[in-house]
Parts: C-alpha cells; sequence; structure tokens
C-alpha cells in the first residue's frame, strides 16, 4: 500500500468553480501536510503547507487537514484558466538532525475551461 | 534572484552510457535535494546535501548513482552505466534552511534511456 494515496484525475472544471483536490495517508507519522502546484515543463512550487487538523485560507486557497481521518484537501475558490496545472500532495516525516523527508502523492491533473 | 536551474533540460542516452546531470542552486542555499519522477509514479527523494557534506542519501537506488557538490555550490548526479529504468525527470531543489524550509525546485532534467 503506498504511504500517500491521491486520484491523478484529470479533473476537468469551468471557470469559476471550487475545485476540491484530496489526499490520503497512512503514515501516523507524517508531520507536516503540504501543496505544490506544477506547471508543464516546471518544476514543483510550494503552494502551501500546514501542520496540524484544521484550515489554512490563503487567498483563494484553503488547506485543509483530517489527521483522525488522514486525509488532507485543497479547496480553489473561483478557479481561472491560470489555475490548470498539476497538484501535488507531499507529506514530510522526521528524520535524524532536524531534517524531513518529503513522501508525494501521484498529482491530480486539473484543467480549468473558460 | 534567478532560480535553481538544471542542465541539460533534456537528454537521451543510450543503455550503459553514462549521463551527468547538474544543478545550480539558489546562491546561498545549503540545502540542496535531489528527486526522481519516473512516468506514472511518485516524485521519491534520492539524496540531501547540506553545503558539501551528503546528509541523507536513503534515496539513491544503487551504487550506479553518484551524486556530489564540490565546495558546496553547484551539485552534479551520475548515472554511469545508465540502465533503461534510470529514465525519468530528475528534480533538484535547494532550501535556506534545514527542516522545513520551504524547498525550490528548478525544471528538472528530462532523461530517456534507450
Amino acid at each position: 500500500q503506498k504511504e500517500v494515496e491521491q486520484d491523478p484525475g484529470p479533473l476537468s472544471v469551468p471557470e469559476g468553480a471550487i475545485v476540491s483536490l484530496n489526499c490520503t495517508y497512512s503514515n501516523s507519522a507524517f508531520q507536516y501536510f503540504m501543496w505544490y502546484r506544477q506547471y508543464s515543463r516546471k518544476g514543483p512550487e510550494l503552494l502551501m503547507y500546514t501542520y496540524s487538523s484544521g484550515n489554512k485560507e490563503d487567498g483563494r486557497f484553503t488547506a485543509q487537514v483530517d489527521k483522525s481521518s488522514k486525509y488532507i484537501s485543497l479547496f480553489i475558490r473561483d478557479s481561472q484558466p491560470s489555475d490548470s496545472a498539476t497538484y501535488l500532495c507531499a507529506m514530510s516525516v522526521p528524520k535524524a538532525g532536524n531534517n524531513r523527508k518529503l513522501i508525494w502523492g501521484l498529482g491530480t491533473s486539473l484543467a480549468v475551461n473558460p | 534572484e534567478a532560480g535553481v536551474t538544471q542542465f541539460p533540460s533534456h537528454s537521451v542516452i543510450e543503455k550503459g552510457q553514462t549521463v551527468t546531470l547538474r544543478c545550480d542552486p539558489i546562491s546561498g542555499h545549503d540545502n540542496l535535494y535531489w528527486y526522481r519522477r519516473v512516468m506514472g509514479k511518485e516524485i521519491k527523494f534520492l539524496l540531501h546535501f547540506v553545503k558539501e557534506s551528503k546528509q541523507d542519501e536513503s534515496g539513491m537506488p544503487n551504487n550506479r548513482f553518484l551524486a556530489e557538490r564540490t565546495g558546496g555550490t553547484y551539485s552534479t548526479l551520475k548515472v554511469q552505466p545508465a540502465e533503461l529504468e534510470d529514465s525519468g525527470v530528475y528534480f533538484c531543489a535547494s532550501s535556506p534552511r534545514q527542516g522545513l524550509g520551504e524547498q525550490y525546485f528548478g525544471p528538472g532534467t528530462r532523461l530517456t534511456v534507450t
């Protein structure tokens, strides 16, 4: 079983829609939960990260973590064509020396249609 | 400020040949990470440098892979001899801090082994 599960999609929505992206995980040791956005032929770019259960909002983006269910979500409000990209969840496990290692989901491909 | 750069952007080599990938991190970033994404799979951690020292190389697939970071600046990842299963996109990321310091990714090198 994979440590992080993410539906690769593709997901296609009309402009202005609310988008919900999700990941589930199995490792209770995960501490930080991150969402990255990756445009075609580019590297991943950190969007948001959260530590505790609950919601964190940044503009049109809201990250939600439910540790009891081992489930995280990213909501995009008023989606724009420029939001079309692959969204990857990543989770960190602690390592020795205050380091952390990222475990990644597959990524969900999102297309926002004008 | 220049971002993380990687060279080449794309490399096609035959099985058994040698390839060297290069990563130039953001100036002043002590932490440098290598990741790989094989088609259809998740991004996987390969290794982590702090300055010129290998902090964690637990993700390196085997001894055909050799990473160096001379002088704590740019890094190279050499694959010798390359095998078909080495094909994928190799990402480099850098961070100014250890722990959960945000990692800034380069655009990746797409390696194809035929």
